[in-house]
C-alpha cells in the first residue's frame, strides 16, 4: 500500500541555519504530495503542496519538489528562525472515494537562538 | 484561523463516561475527517464522511461512535473507553476531488482518559 517516510528528529539548528527534512513516498500512480505544520498546542496547518511529477510548492520561505524519478518531496528551507520550531509532516493523498491522508511520523524542528 | 473549530479543546473523562467531541466547518466543504495522533505514533485516520454519508471506518472499535448531520457538523461519541484512547482527535474538512484535495484541520481536542 502507500505509504510515507520521512526523517527522524528532533532535528535542532541555530537560528539561520539551513534546514531539509526528508521525506520519500511509496504509491501506485502519482498522488498529490502536502507538508504539513504542527506549532506546539495546535492542529495541522498545511505548509505547501505539490499535484504532479515536478511541481514545487513555496510557503512562507519553505520549498519542496515533487521528484518522481527518486520519489521524493524534501522539505527546504535556506534560513530558519526560532518561530519555525514546530513538528512538520509530510503525507500524500491515497485517491479513491475517500482521499485518505497518508502521513509520515513526523519530525520535530527546533530552532535555537 | 483555519476555518475549522472543535470543541472542547481539552477533556479529561472516566472510563465510565460518556462524552462528546463536536467538529464545525466554515468552508462549504463537504467531506469530513476524524484522525487520533497518538504520541510517537503517526496520524490515524478513523471515519470519513462524505455529503453526510459515512465512507470509511478504519476498523474503529465501536467505543467511539461518529455521527454527521450535516455537512458542516461532525461529531465524536464517547463511552466506556479506555486509558490507551487518551490522544490528540483532530477534525479535518475538504472538497473532495479526486486525487487532489487539500485538508484543513481543527486545533483539535486533547482527550485524557482516567
Amino acid at each position: 500500500g502507500n505509504s510515507v517516510t520521512q526523517m527522524e528528529g528532533p532535528v535542532t539548528l541555530s537560528e539561520e541555519a539551513f534546514l531539509t527534512i526528508n521525506c520519500t513516498y511509496t504509491a501506485t500512480g502519482y498522488p498529490s504530495l502536502f507538508w504539513y505544520v504542527q506549532y506546539p498546542g495546535e492542529g495541522l496547518q498545511l505548509l505547501l503542496k505539490a499535484t504532479k511529477a515536478d511541481d514545487k510548492g513555496s510557503n512562507k520561505g519553505f520549498e519542496a519538489t515533487y521528484r518522481k524519478e527518486t520519489t521524493s518531496f524534501h522539505l527546504e528551507k535556506g534560513s530558519v528562525q526560532v518561530s519555525d520550531s514546530a513538528v512538520y509532516f509530510c503525507a500524500l493523498i491515497d485517491g479513491g472515494a475517500t482521499n485518505k491522508l497518508i502521513f509520515g511520523t513526523g519530525t520535530l524542528l527546533a530552532v535555537q537562538p | 484561523e483555519t476555518g475549522v473549530t472543535q470543541t472542547p479543546r481539552h477533556l479529561v473523562m472516566g472510563m465510565t463516561n460518556k462524552k462528546s467531541l463536536k467538529c464545525e466547518q466554515h468552508l462549504g466543504h463537504n467531506a469530513m475527517y476524524w484522525y487520533k495522533q497518538s504520541a510517537k505514533k503517526p496520524l490515524e485516520l478513523m471515519f470519513v464522511y462524505n455529503f453526510k454519508e459515512q465512507t470509511e471506518n478504519n476498523s474503529v472499535p465501536s467505543r467511539f461512535s461518529p455521527e454527521c448531520p450535516n455537512s458542516s457538523h461532525l461529531f465524536l461519541h464517547l463511552h466506556t473507553l479506555q486509558p490507551e484512547d487518551s490522544a490528540l482527535y483532530l477534525c479535518a474538512s475538504s472538497q473532495p476531488t479526486v486525487g487532489s484535495d487539500t485538508q484543513y484541520f481543527g486545533p483539535g481536542t486533547r482527550l485524557t482518559v482516567l
